[in-house]
């Protein structure tokens, strides 16, 4: 069962609008993460947090933002959405050190 | 630096034989390494975890993965597949105190009845 939500499962939107996905956890975890999914890839880091206040782009560039103004919320923005941005988008939390990851079920964003 | 390679993009097995994903890594360093699960829309689900104490490691649902240092392996193994076992499977390596996993391309495993 999950502790870590994510919302809306599912987004279509127009080119250019402002998009925010959300993301959620009920387990105290300082580390959470955005990763980006595409069919038959790796998943792709994009911004990660260690704390509230904290956050660092990751591996892949992405033109999202993330805040991390508490310990439990994590979202994700898109000033302009684009159709490259078409994408799943994983967040995820784990405790400090080497802890294995707790995946959300995903936003699917489909840009039109 | 780090890496991973799934050897194998697609596997496709029947209900009751035995399953076998592939994966090799190369680090640096004294990996950690893990092997998520993925069923249709859903997130990943850590299946089991690989740091540096027995080298078989035993996970959920019948899976285990054997590390061997020597062929940088990190093979997932499950005696007899079970319809639900049909998912996309990742090989993931990371450092040690290292925020940054490195995720493979994942395998597809399909179940025959």
């Amino acid at each position: 069962e999950a502790d870590i939500y994510q919302t809306p499962r599912y987004l279509v939107i127009g080119t250019g609008k402002k998009i925010t996905l959300e993301c959620s956890q009920t387990m105290g975890h300082d580390k959470m993460y955005w990763y980006q999914q595409d069919p038959g890839m790796e998943l792709h880091l994009i911004h990660y947090s260690y704390g509230v206040n904290s956050t660092e782009k990751g591996d892949l560039s992405s033109e999202s933002t993330v805040s991390r103004i508490r310990t439990e919320h994590f979202p994700l923005t898109l000033e302009s959405a684009r159709p490259s941005h078409t994408s799943q988008y994983l967040c995820a939390s784990s405790e400090v050190g080497d802890s294995p990851l707790h995946f959300g079920n995903g936003t699917r964003l489909t840009v039109t | 630096a780090q890496s991973v390679t799934q050897l194998d993009s697609h596997v496709s097995v029947s209900e009751g034989t035995p399953v076998l994903l592939r994966c090799n890594y190369s680090s640096s360093y004294s990996p950690s390494l893990f092997w998520y699960v993925q069923h249709p829309n859903k997130g990943l689900q850590l299946l089991l975890k690989y740091t540096s104490a027995a080298t078989l490691v035993k996970g959920i649902n019948g899976f285990e993965a054997e590390f061997k240092k020597s062929e940088t392996s990190f093979h997932l193994t499950k005696p007899s597949a079970h319809m639900s076992d049909a998912a996309e499977y990742f090989c993931v390596v990371s450092r040690s105190s290292n925020y940054k996993l490195t995720f493979g391309k994942g395998t597809l495993l399909t179940v025959n009845p």
